[in-house]
């Protein structure tokens, strides 16, 4: 079955550090989303890529970078780990418009902890 | 750029009873609506969406409504039961654009 993995499923790392989440999917989608989940924040973009070789920035970028070199793939890093992204990080991927339903199939999330 | 607001961020409805979470969008070319479902611990899933040809979608006991004028969608879950628990998230999606734009979330308690 297709699926979408992250990991580390768990991290833990000191401030200044450079961390990188990894994501991979199965469903051959074009499209790959970033998301940090934070208390009274809901689901916040971080980077998203519509194709391979294609990035962009969505609403938190700042601190983050991802790269597309294929199209199963997109990691996350964290360039120099602040405590402020302490978060739990979900990956997502989806079909482009027109060509599926639009719906988003999420990672398991994986848990950063910067102290 | 889009942006979503949802409310309320906790609800708590007795077991049985009728449960809405109401959402606003700001730029009135979205035309897909999605409601995500989180249970503790795990990741969201799709529960129920609604495009913008469309002004109500049922699913069971879950419906969506959408009025465009109002730039307003909402959720409505009846008859809920325990296994209803759990984070809601409204979303948007513009015309054109693949990204979707999430609502902060409702936490939904169902009580025995």
């Amino acid at each position: 079955d297709a699926e979408i993995t992250q990991s580390p499923r768990h991290k833990i790392t000191e401030t200044g550090r450079q961390v990188t989440l990894a994501c991979h999917q199965t469903w051959n989608h074009n499209n790959m989303f970033w998301y940090r989940q934070d208390l009274g924040h809901g689901l916040r973009l971080i980077h998203y890529s519509y194709g391979v070789h294609d990035t962009n920035k969505g609403e938190v970028s700042d601190g983050y970078s991802v790269s597309r070199s294929n199209t199963e793939d997109l990691p996350l890093t964290l360039e120099s780990a602040a405590s402020s992204q302490t978060s739990v990080y979900f990956c997502a991927s989806s079909e482009r418009q027109g060509a599926g339903t639009g719906e988003l199939f999420f990672g398991e999330g994986s848990r950063l902890t910067v102290l | 750029g889009e942006n979503v607001e949802q409310h309320p961020s906790t609800l708590s409805v007795q077991e049985g009873d009728s449960a809405v979470i109401k959402c606003t969008y700001s730029d009135s070319a979205s035309n897909y609506f999605p409601w995500y479902k989180q249970e503790l611990g795990k990741r969201p899933q799709l529960i129920i969406d609604i495009r913008s040809n469309v002004g109500e979608k049922k699913d069971q006991r879950i419906a969506v409504t959408l009025n465009k004028t109002a730039k307003h969608f909402s959720l409505h879950i009846t008859e809920t039961q325990p296994e209803d628990s759990a984070v809601y998230f409204c979303a948007a999606r513009l015309r054109g654009d693949d990204k979707i734009i999430f609502g902060k979330g409702t936490r939904l308690h169902i009580l025995p």
